[in-house]
């Protein structure tokens, strides 16, 4: 079975831009969560998408945003990018959400100069 | 205890010793307790998901017990060895998934 894949998996942006990242979980997973780490912090949680509905969401400004599709892909927006939005940005698929193990995706390193 | 945490931070053990580390996490509103294990350059992997108070996990030489009245979890390795070297993530669920920062485990061959 296919794992977790994220893309593109490095990107470099410029402050103002803005930038969308996909996640395709594996195959009958229906849930999709997004993380973001920086140094010295833990995986902060953004949000869980469950057949294409926000099911929860983390402490992040609303430039952040996400949404998942029929096929239960997921994609995160963040619009006017800021230096310190600059992390690895992490996607994990589960079966039914944080109740279950998190499979998690390579990640995309995000970069803004 | 508000936050998720874990300690030590880092921990250097002998190859062939037993060591074990610790995650303190609140324990108002718990529903489950996940435990991942993190190699450089790869992707955070499961090891367990426990939901009730005194559940014991075990996967080979790693095992996990789960205190939920009190709020903490232990992850001991048992017969470390230097594929064990990695991050060890808990995370607690409460209204979403919180990670604490991790134990960087170094094994020294």
């Amino acid at each position: 079975k296919a794992g977790v894949t994220q893309t593109p998996r490095y990107l470099i942006k410029t402050r103002g831009q803005q930038v969308t990242l996909s996640c395709s979980p594996i195959s009958g997973h229906r849930s999709v969560s997004w993380y973001q780490q920086t140094p010295g912090q833990g995986l902060q949680f953004l949000f869980e998408y469950f057949s294409e509905t926000q099911r929860n969401k983390g402490n992040f400004p609303g430039r952040f945003s996400g949404r998942q599709f029929s096929n239960s892909r997921s994609e995160m927006n963040v619009s006017t990018l800021e230096l310190g939005d600059s992390a690895l940005y992490l996607c994990a698929s589960s079966l039914g959400g944080a109740r279950y193990e998190q499979y998690f995706g390579p990640g995309t390193r995000l970069t803004v100069t | 205890i508000l936050n998720v945490e874990q300690s030590p931070q880092s921990l250097h053990v002998q190859e062939g010793d037993s060591t074990n580390f610790t995650c303190s996490f609140p324990s108002s509103n718990f529903y489950a307790l996940h435990w991942y294990r993190w190699e450089t350059a790869k992707s955070p992997e499961a090891l367990f998901v426990m939901t009730l108070n005194g559940d014991e996990k075990k996967k080979g030489r790693i095992s996990a017990t789960l205190n939920t009245k009190e709020g903490y979890s232990y992850l001991y390795i048992k017969g470390s060895q230097p594929e064990d070297s990695a991050t060890y993530l808990c995370a607690s669920l409460r209204e979403k998934l919180t990670f604490g920062t991790g134990t960087r485990l170094t094994i020294i061959p």
